[in-house]
């Protein structure tokens, strides 16, 4: 059984910094391209990253490029997302989420994250 | 940027109801729109990717239609499960982009 479990959301004051780990398990997490999507509180959607298999490839919505990370480590099967310089607006749930093989579509998602950037 | 447009924004429906919720792109995407369903406190669950490929496990009950710029997501009957928010997004190009969804409320 595919799961992904993320971690590492809290409270964070604007301009902290914070980590975000997704594990997982149940499928060969080196061969997939995987992501994170946000949702701001009683708001859609947004794509925030991409990684490759391998990491060699990375790309990431306007609004985090040059403030967030993503990175992998298939030895662990974990994904993470390092964020920096924190705004309010980045205030979301964070969801790890496989991509699948073909078509780009996002077949497998975490629980859930909440990360909230507040004084 | 590829925008996605839903409509309509919010349905009311009832069960047994045959409900269709559109999609529209800003340029085109082939056929790289996938559809997903999302409840209350919960992830969203793909249901259709490529415009009209059923996910496993997903009721044959949805459907989705399109290619180009336009696709259609359709409940042949609505079932008291299926009241949740739907979000389309395109997979054609980066940044990935979604609707702003489509709440199906009970009538």
């Amino acid at each position: 059984e595919v799961q992904l479990v993320e971690s590492g959301g809290g409270l964070v004051q604007p301009g902290g910094s914070l980590r975000l780990s997704c594990a997982a398990s149940g499928f060969t997490f080196s061969s997939y391209w995987m992501s994170w999507v946000r949702q701001a509180p009683g708001k859609g959607l947004e794509w925030v990253a991409n990684i490759k298999q391998d990491g060699s490839e990375k790309y990431y919505v306007d609004s985090v490029k040059g403030r967030f990370t993503i990175s992998r480590d298939n030895a662990q099967n974990s994904l993470n997302l390092q964020m920096n310089s924190l705004r309010a607006e980045d205030t979301a749930v964070y969801y790890c989420a496989r991509v699948g093989y073909a078509y780009g579509f996002f077949d497998y998602w975490g629980q859930g994250t909440l990360v909230t950037v507040s004084s | 940027d590829i925008q996605m447009t839903q409509s309509p924004s919010s349905l009311s429906a009832s069960v047994g109801d045959r409900v269709s919720i559109t999609c529209r792109a800003s340029q085109t995407i082939n056929n790289y729109l996938n559809w997903y369903q999302q409840k209350p406190g919960k992830a969203p669950n793909l249901l259709i990717y490529a415009a009209s490929s059923l996910q496993s496990g997903v009721p044959s009950r949805f459907s989705g239609s399109g290619s180009g710029t336009d696709f259609t997501l359709t409940i042949s009957s609505l079932q008291p499960e299926d009241f949740a928010t739907y979000y389309c997004q395109q997979s054609y190009t980066t940044p990935r982009t979604f609707g702003q969804g489509t709440k199906v409320e009970v009538k």
